[in-house]
């Protein structure tokens, strides 16, 4: 069972538009990651959060995790066809006896329309 | 080798026939793990191994299912008895610390993925 849930399922944007894909938890989040994946490749590190309020950027992409870390946002400012893929938000989830696992969300499908 | 491997990309089986998914993860990276991924999902969680220890096989669906490390760097998964329900695209991933937790970055360097198909 997936444990994330993402929203909005996809989205389709006008190249130059700004989005934000979000990631929620009914736990709390010991590490939040976002991965990025295209048709036929492997997934694409983007970044990692694991501090409530937490905010990062690399480029264009923004992502923050909430205070109560149960909540991450994803945040593209003027997208651009690149951009387009599969944004997936996946979780730490601590198990017993010291091992752990990374779990995904099912995945926003982002189309940058030219 | 520059990024994690995975072997052979496109796999078709007849029902009932086993198959292995070989991964070759980065060179030097401690912790290799396996996912599933169905059309339309995000990966779902199948094991995972620290050097040659398999450290968390939860996500393994049933016996049909094992995976191994034996000299901790490549591993394969194997699938005994395919069903049709086992179609999906099994993807590999690495990362160079013992645990996410463990690391600064967090991670994890994916191959581009077995897709297997049981006709």
């Amino acid at each position: 069972s997936q444990e994330l849930e993402q929203s909005p399922q996809s989205l389709i944007v006008q190249e130059g538009k700004n989005l934000t894909i979000n990631c929620t938890s009914s736990k709390t989040l010991y590490g939040l990651y976002w991965y990025k994946q295209k048709y036929g490749e492997g997934l694409i590190f983007l970044m990692m959060l694991q501090k409530g309020g937490e905010e990062k950027s690399h480029e264009k992409i923004t992502a923050k995790l909430d205070e109560k870390k149960q909540q991450s946002s994803l945040h593209i400012t003027a997208s651009q066809p690149s951009h387009a893929g599969i944004y997936l938000c996946g979780a730490d989830l601590p198990l017993q006896g010291g091992s752990e696992k990374l779990v995904f969300g099912k995945g926003t499908k982002l189309t940058v329309n030219p | 080798g520059a990024g994690v491997s995975q072997s052979p990309r496109y796999k078709v089986t007849k029902r009932g026939q086993d198959v292995a998914l070989r991964c070759d993860p980065i060179s030097g990276h401690v912790s290799l793990y396996w996912y599933r991924q169905a059309l339309g999902q995000g990966p779902e969680f199948l094991t995972y191994f620290n050097y040659e220890a398999q450290q968390d096989k939860s996500g393994l669906p049933n016996d049909r299912f094992s995976a191994e490390r034996p000299e901790g760097s490549i591993s394969t998964l194997t699938i005994q008895r395919t069903e049709q329900r086992d179609s999906a695209m099994y993807r590999c991933a690495s990362s160079l610390a013992l645990g996410l937790a463990a690391q600064n970055t967090g991670e994890l360097f994916f191959g581009e993925g077995s897709r297997l198909t049981v006709l």
